[in-house]
């Protein structure tokens, strides 16, 4: 059974600062991997989307990394700001279809200082 | 592309009443539908997954008589919550998938409070 974890649960980080957001699965054997935003109370916002035979995605200044075979992946957000401020889910997909199922973790809210 | 709605956006019930919450796929064709369930600091765990003109597939551990899903278009589908009680309250959210697509596209989500 797949299982993502996402440590630590929270992090604080005085605005300005590049900061490494990690997430790692049990089974290496994903379709892919995504990352999402959610801000309280609200609904979940994609970021990043990697195939399993992507390395890495970019968005902005978002980065998304994937190493399958050790089961990881990292998001780096440069320059943080306030706004970014919010809870980030990482999911993957275990099969392809239509009907292929996401397994998240619980996240990691972030809190970015001004 | 690709926008999901869910009506209500929130809904405060008396205990032992009925809530339906909508999800709708606005600008895509959806054949598959899911549903998850989100308590406070929690991840999504999904509740289960409807696909249309056919009965949905229950995960583990989910009352299929308390939950009632109905996926009757390829762009709307219906989760009913029975005889809600206050333990079910929760952030319910949807997401839809459509052929040849590997990706989920979620709703804003529904904020049961039962009371």
């Amino acid at each position: 059974k797949q299982e993502v974890t996402q440590i630590p649960a929270a992090l604080s980080v005085p605005e300005g600062e590049n900061l490494v957001l990690n997430c790692s699965f049990t089974d290496s054997a994903i379709y892919n991997l995504q990352w999402f935003r959610q801000d309280p109370g609200k609904g979940l916002t994609s970021l990043l989307l990697i195939q399993s035979s992507q390395r890495e995605q970019t968005s902005g200044r978002l980065n998304a990394s994937l190493d399958k075979s050790s089961g990881r992946s990292t998001l780096y957000i440069a320059a943080s700001q306030p706004g970014d401020s919010a809870t980030y889910l990482c999911a993957v997909t275990s099969y392809t279809g239509a009907n292929s199922k996401l397994t998240f973790g619980k996240g990691i809210t972030l809190s970015v200082r001004p | 592309g690709a926008v999901v709605s869910q009506h209500p956006s929130r809904v405060i019930c008396k205990s032992g009443t009925s809530v339906k919450i909508e999800c709708r796929s606005l600008d895509f064709q959806a054949t598959t539908m899911f549903w998850y369930r989100q308590f406070p600091k929690q991840s999504l765990m999904l509740m289960a997954t409807s696909n249309e003109g056919s009965k949905a597939t229950y995960e583990q551990g989910v009352e299929k008589d308390k939950f009632l899903i109905n996926h009757a278009s390829l762009t709307l589908s219906t989760l009913t919550v029975t005889s809600a009680h206050p333990e079910d309250s929760s952030f319910y959210i949807c997401s839809a998938s459509r052929v040849s697509y590997n990706e989920q596209f979620f709703g804003p989500g529904t904020r049961l409070t039962v009371l």
